[in-house]
């Protein structure tokens, strides 16, 4: 079975642009979550959606950011302008819930704003 | 606020020693605990978990224990392994929430 896919793996970009990021959950989670990690703040969550609808966005930095999920196999966080105090590396992540059962996680997207 | 806090950046170990990784939380409403485990350029990986109703849960090499009263929980590694080197993550699970510590890095030498 196909894990959590990203995409891209890596994203150099200059500040001020738009900038989207994929994620593409294993088939039949229900729960698919953004996070960002830092040296500072390690993971943080940022949002997570349950069945396509977004349950808790209360880590989502600033109105910069934006996620969506239009269907069970696809979701995108869009940070617009990107600055560069957004470098890191964006992990999505997905499960069958919210309880005892893990998250998968996909391998990252390193993000550097010049 | 840090609910879930993981005090110890790094820690190095000797191959075949015991390995203990610590957890501090602050919020007594938590309902699990998991362990992560991360290496460079990949995701984290479930390790291990243990609902807060009970104190210990071991899976092979790895136990996890859990103290409700300090809210506190650990992780040990017996033995250790150059495999094992890696950065740590707990995460604790409440009511819609879902909060991972900063990590612990850890090594263990040859």
């Amino acid at each position: 079975d196909a894990g959590v896919i990203q995409s891209p793996r890596h994203e150099v970009t200059e500040m001020g642009q738009e900038v989207t990021l994929r994620c593409k959950p294993i088939s039949g989670h229900d729960y698919l979550f953004w996070y960002r990690q830092t040296m500072m703040r390690g993971l943080e969550l940022l949002i997570y959606f349950n069945n396509n609808v977004p349950i808790d966005d209360s880590g989502m930095p600033e109105d910069r950011f934006s996620a969506k999920m239009p269907n069970a196999s696809f979701s995108t966080l869009k940070i617009q302008p990107s600055e560069p105090r957004d470098s890191a590396v964006y992990f999505c992540a997905s499960s069958l819930s919210l309880g005892d059962q893990p998250q998968h996680f996909g391998d990252g997207t390193r993000l550097s704003i010049l | 606020d840090q609910q879930v806090k993981q005090n110890s950046p790094s820690l190095s170990v000797q191959e075949g020693r015991i390995s203990i990784l610590n957890c501090d939380y602050t919020n007594s409403m938590f309902d699990y605990f998991l362990w992560y485990k991360k290496y460079p350029a990949e995701g984290p990986t479930f390790l291990i978990s243990i609902s807060s109703i009970k104190d210990k849960n071991e899976d092979g090499r790895f136990t996890v224990f859990l103290n409700k009263s300090a809210k506190h929980l650990s992780l040990h590694i017996v033995p250790s392994q150059p495999g094992d080197s890696a950065v740590y993550f707990c995460a604790a699970i409440g009511t819609y929430k879902y909060i991972f510590g900063t990590g612990t890095r850890l090594k263990v030498l040859a």
